[in-house]
Formats: C-alpha cells, structure tokens, sequence
C-alpha cells in the first residue's frame, strides 16, 4: 500500500525557535497534501491543503506566516512551525492522495511538538 | 457544509463482545465516508470506505460499516472485539463531487474503544 513517511516524529524546541516538519510519499506521486493539527484527545483540525507547486491554502483561523507550508515536489511537502510558543505544542499530522486516485487520503505517523 | 457525528466519545466492550461505534453525517451532497483508526502517538490507519458502490462495506481488521442515507449514518462494527482493537477510531466524510480537486476530509470527534479482558 501507500505510504506517506512523516519526520521527525516527535521533536522538542525552545520557544522563539523554527521547527520543520517534512512528510514524503515513498511510493507514490501525491498531487494533494494535507496538514492537520491534533490537540490532546480532540479530533483532527485541517490546517492547509497544499498542491505540488502552488501556494497552500489555509484554514479560516490559521496563521500563514506562522506555519509556512512548503510543496516543492510530488513526493515533498514540509509545514514550518515559526517562533513556536508553547501553544504551538501539539500532533501534527500529514496526509497525501494519489495522484488520479481521490477518494482515499494516506497518513503520516504523526510529529509530536513540545515546546518549551 | 458537511459535518460528522460521532455518538459516545469513549465506548467499552468485553473481549468478545459485539463493536458498535456510530456516526451520523450531514451532507448535501452524496458523500464519501471514511473509518479511520488511530493508536496512540500515531498517524490514522484507513479501516474502511464508502464510496458509492455497495452500502455495505467491509475492511480490515474484521470491521465492516453500513452505508444507510435514510438515518445519514455509516455505523462501524465488528462482531467480536479483541484486545488489540483497542484504540481511537475517527469517521470522516470528504466531498469530492466539487470538482474532485480537493477532498479534504472532515473527522468527527473521535471515539475511543477499550476493550476489557
């Protein structure tokens, strides 16, 4: 099956500093990835829908220039966390579908941020 | 807009027992619904889809789900729990009739199962 490899999978910063997140499809070209954030025992929340080689677009409520998303190839996106704050701290979770197969979205394993 | 409901943000069983864990959707058009499950610390692992075909899907895992328009459901069940199904299960819903470009999904709040010995 298709799999989507997220990295790091858990990561500890200081508050002021940047963070990347990267989540790759292995397997697959993928033309759609999505970021979501997971607070502790909640539901998943999308973040941004980013698309090989354009801009991403971002949830009502997301800080752009706060979580800089990056889709550079069709195998790569990273989600940048800037001058993290410890309300930062959360699961941050990618997803990716294959490109000409849209019904089904492959996951990443999940980054746990804390930030301190 | 569509949402998704899941009834009963923690369910318990008996090892052995019956799995029933529910989810109502509202859409206004045909959807694609979706079961995930999440073990601690990890990304969601697909159980199972709906996407139009036969209402009566099954996945992985021994876990099936009814598609059924008439209540707007897509309950998730599986006829014997085991120990190793314990663990958090979230329903999704995705539109892809707009266009199909996009599809994001939107998850419901999640239900954990515990499963005793």
């Amino acid at each position: 099956g298709a799999v989507v490899s997220q990295h790091p999978s858990w990561v500890i910063c200081k508050s002021g500093t940047s963070v990347k997140i990267e989540c790759r499809s292995l397997d697959f070209q993928a033309t759609t990835m999505f970021w979501y954030r997971q607070f502790p025992k909640q539901s998943l929340m999308l973040m941004a829908t980013s698309n090989e080689g354009s801009k991403a677009t971002y949830e009502q409520g997301v800080e752009k220039d706060k979580f800089l998303i990056n889709h550079a190839s069709l195998t790569l996106s990273t989600l940048t966390v800037t001058s993290a704050h410890p309300e930062d701290s959360s699961f941050y979770i990618c997803s990716a579908r294959i490109l000409g197969k849209g019904t089904e979205a492959f996951f990443g394993q999940g980054t746990r941020l804390t930030v301190v | 807009a569509q949402s998704v409901t899941q009834l009963g943000s923690h369910v318990s069983v008996s090892e052995g027992a019956l799995v029933l864990l529910r989810c109502n959707y509202s859409s206004s058009v045909p959807p694609y619904l979706f079961w995930y499950v999440q073990y601690p610390n990890q990304g969601l692992q697909l159980l199972l889809k709906y996407t139009s075909a036969a209402t009566l899907v099954k996945g992985i895992n021994g876990f099936e789900a009814e598609f059924k328009k008439s209540e707007t459901s897509f309950h998730l069940t599986k006829p014997s729990a085991h120990m190793s199904d314990a663990a958090e299960y979230f329903c999704a819903v995705s539109d892809l009739t707009n266009g199909g470009s996009q599809g994001n999904l939107i998850f419901g709040k999640g239900t954990k199962l515990s499963v005793k010995p």
